[in-house]
């Protein structure tokens, strides 16, 4: 089967870094998408990653490694606002998504 | 920034009842999406369609209907509600260019049958 695995909750503090690991087994790879989903709202996109490596876009970096099946998301400079779910999503062969159930974030000051 | 709406946010109907859930977008989009969330768990694909008159089943058999006879519309239509249909549901689009075109997502409808 197809599965991608996150932490269920993790707990930060204000102005500190956080990584949040997802690992993935899919019938095949085209891409890793990474999305921030506040409680009772829409997903919204934050990274992208299908090669191996580090994408930074700001306070958050995406990496991915695809002989071990592993991403991470890394926030840093933790604001109250980052308070949410992170979905792990990997598009596999037949470029369907395969989500992730989330890791929700809680940042406390 | 992505221009997806849903109708209605929320629904609260009893058993029984024929329900459409409405998606519409603006950007052109080729490609769009019906997922299923429950609470603190993954989106499951119910339907999906990659252009006017294309639709197809998801990994999840949810007992609806969708149609794609216009571009920038998408609903999707359950016959006869029942308590298991009790669910946020989400609608998205993408480019039909790219694979690595993000999903964007309309702010979704939460139903609840009685």
């Amino acid at each position: 089967g197809q599965n991608i695995d996150q932490p269920t909750e993790m707990t930060a503090t204000e102005g500190a870094i956080v990584q949040i690991n997802c690992t993935y087994q899919t019938s095949g790879f085209n891409g890793l998408f990474w999305y921030q989903q506040h409680a009772g709202e829409a997903p919204t996109f934050l990274s992208y990653n299908v090669l191996d490596g580090l994408e930074e876009k700001g306070r958050f970096s995406s990496f991915l490694s695809r002989s071990k099946g592993y991403s991470y998301l890394l926030l840093k400079e933790l604001q109250m606002k980052d308070s949410a779910s992170y979905l792990c999503a990997v598009k596999n062969s037949n470029y369907q998504l395969i989500w992730g159930a989330g890791t929700k974030l809680i940042i406390k000051p | 920034e992505a221009d997806i709406y849903q109708t209605p946010r929320y629904l609260v109907i009893g058993t029984g009842k024929k329900i459409t859930l409405e998606c519409s977008q603006t950007m052109g989009h080729d490609k769009m999406y019906w997922y299923q969330q429950d609470p603190g768990m993954e989106l499951h694909l119910i339907h999906y369609s990659y252009g006017v008159n294309s639709t197809e089943k998801g990994d999840l058999s949810s007992e609806s209907t969708v149609s794609r006879i216009r571009t920038e519309h998408f609903p999707l239509t359950l016959e006869s509600a029942r308590p298991s249909h009790t669910s946020q549901y989400l609608c998205a689009s993408s480019p039909g260019q790219g694979e690595s075109q993000p999903q964007h997502f309309g702010d979704g409808t939460r139903l609840s049958i009685l």
